[in-house]
């Protein structure tokens, strides 16, 4: 069981938007910690897609944008595209474990 | 373009040791900070390891504190992990990734290699 919930799963039509849920608590999203979204596609190694809960890296499109409320963060990604099918993951400090967790990961179907 | 290359996963038996190496290329490697992160077959990502860019400061997952070593030669850009004591559940794909952020509650991950595989198993 992770630290930090995220859906199972999630799906949208080409051009939707779907947004991913990464519920925590007091000891991590709540507490103010930055939370970083990864992107895994199938048989592949994690990528780098959102840092510092709203910031994306060289290279990754601005339809993809993360948002923190309280204890919960949120990844939305606008004009689905075939491409964007894959698995997604949140990621934040946890002071009560003293090490950094990840959410249980969401797969991404795109219909 | 940075680079991350593991070896060293295989197949060993339970209590066994095995010893992982991750060869950087493509930044300053002194510069930075590493850390290990597995993935369980069919599971989420596990962070296991990190070791400051200098090697002075060592930090480990619950998981896995006392059984496993990170270190880091920074004269040949390597960073490696020690597992000693493997158990079946220690099973996973093996990740060694650059990391970014000042204070640790910043931290992240920002490149990653393909991983190597270790399977525990008698």
């Amino acid at each position: 069981q992770s630290v930090l919930t995220q859906p199972p799963s999630v799906s949208g039509a080409p051009g939707q938007r779907v947004t991913i849920a990464c519920t925590g608590s007091s000891s991590n999203v709540g507490a103010g910690y930055n939370v970083h979204w990864y992107q895994q596609l199938p048989g592949t190694a994690p990528k780098l897609l959102i840092y510092g809960n709203n910031n994306r890296p060289s290279g990754v499109p601005d339809r993809f944008s993360g948002s923190n409320s309280g204890t919960s963060a949120s990844l939305a990604i606008t004009g689905l595209q075939a491409e964007d099918e894959a698995d997604y993951y949140c990621q934040s400090y946890d002071s009560s474990v003293s090490g950094w967790v990840f959410g249980g990961g969401t797969k991404l179907t795109v219909l | 373009d940075v680079q991350l290359l593991e070896s060293g996963g295989g197949l060993v038996q339970p209590g066994g040791s095995l010893r992982l190496s991750c060869v950087a290329s493509g930044f300053t490697f002194s510069t930075y900070a590493m850390s290990w992160v597995r993935q369980a077959p069919g599971k989420g990502l596990e962070w296991v390891s990190d070791i400051t860019n200098s090697g002075g400061s060592t930090y480990y997952a619950d998981s896995v504190k006392g059984r496993f070593s990170i270190s880091r030669d920074n004269s040949k850009n390597m960073v490696y992990l020690q597992m000693n004591s493997l158990r079946v559940d220690d099973t996973a794909a093996y990740y060694c990734a650059k990391r970014r952020g000042g204070p640790l509650y910043t931290w992240y991950f920002d490149f990653w290699g393909r991983g190597t595989r270790v399977t525990v198993s008698s």
